[in-house]
């Protein structure tokens, strides 16, 4: 069974760095899987960030940023703001009509 | 701009079959190229993808989820519809439709949260 694995949480401080990925339970995630990244809020729907592994979505702040490190995908926010505080969530292409989310990771801006 | 909404009822007892249809508006449902999926969220958990249907009309499901899913278009009415039978307390959970392409969900409905319960 293919498990897409995320850091269940994360603290950053305001105006910090953080580095969020998205792997397999097995194998390397490459640019092949066209990872994207949706941000969600509580009680809200989830919101494009990121697709096709470092495209950004319309209106989305270019402190949000996609990329591949390692053998994972990775979501960057540089200078994080209170309102960057969510869950985000990242989504794999497994081929033949087959995506898988992450079990997303649950971002705090302390 | 594109506006997806999800519609059906809010309470499935269990064994029965939940079914919902969400509601394409300022555009095409059958544009070409692009999927029309189900996504779901048990309160407090993560998101799940159940499956998709192309414009073709060629359908795509989860495979955990796959012998009790049906999705369907009403290229007519611009909708497109979930089935999933045999339902249980597990099934409880926010329902999203949404519009997307191989490399991302570009659209999404608000969400309908489903309750199975007798």
């Amino acid at each position: 069974q293919t498990v897409v694995t995320q850091e269940p949480s994360f603290s950053v401080s305001p105006g910090g760095t953080v580095t969020l990925t998205c792997g397999l339970s097995s194998g390397s995630v490459s640019t092949s899987y066209y990872p994207s990244w949706y941000q969600q809020t509580p009680g809200q729907a989830p919101r494009t960030l990121i697709y096709s592994t470092n495209t950004r979505s319309s209106g989305v702040p270019d402190r949000f940023s996609g990329s591949i490190l390692g053998n994972k995908a990775a979501l960057t926010i540089t200078g994080a703001q209170a309102d960057d505080e969510s869950d985000y969530y990242c989504v794999l292409y497994m081929g033949s009509g087959f995506w898988v989310f992450g079990g997303g990771t649950k971002l705090t801006v302390l | 701009q594109l506006q997806l909404q999800e519609s059906g009822p809010g309470l499935v007892k269990p064994s029965e079959t939940l079914s919902l249809t969400c509601t394409v508006s300022g555009g095409s449902i059958s544009s070409s190229s692009y999927y029309w999926g189900w996504i779901r969220q048990p309160p407090g958990k993560g998101l799940e993808w159940i499956g998709s249907i192309y414009y073709s009309g060629s359908t795509y499901y989860n495979p955990s989820l796959k012998s009790r899913v049906t999705i369907s278009v009403d290229t007519s009415k611009n909708q497109f519809s979930l089935k999933l039978s045999s339902v249980t307390a597990a099934d409880t959970a926010v329902y999203y439709c949404a519009r997307h392409e191989v490399i991302a969900i570009d659209y999404w409905g608000q969400g309908t949260l489903v309750t199975v319960s007798s």
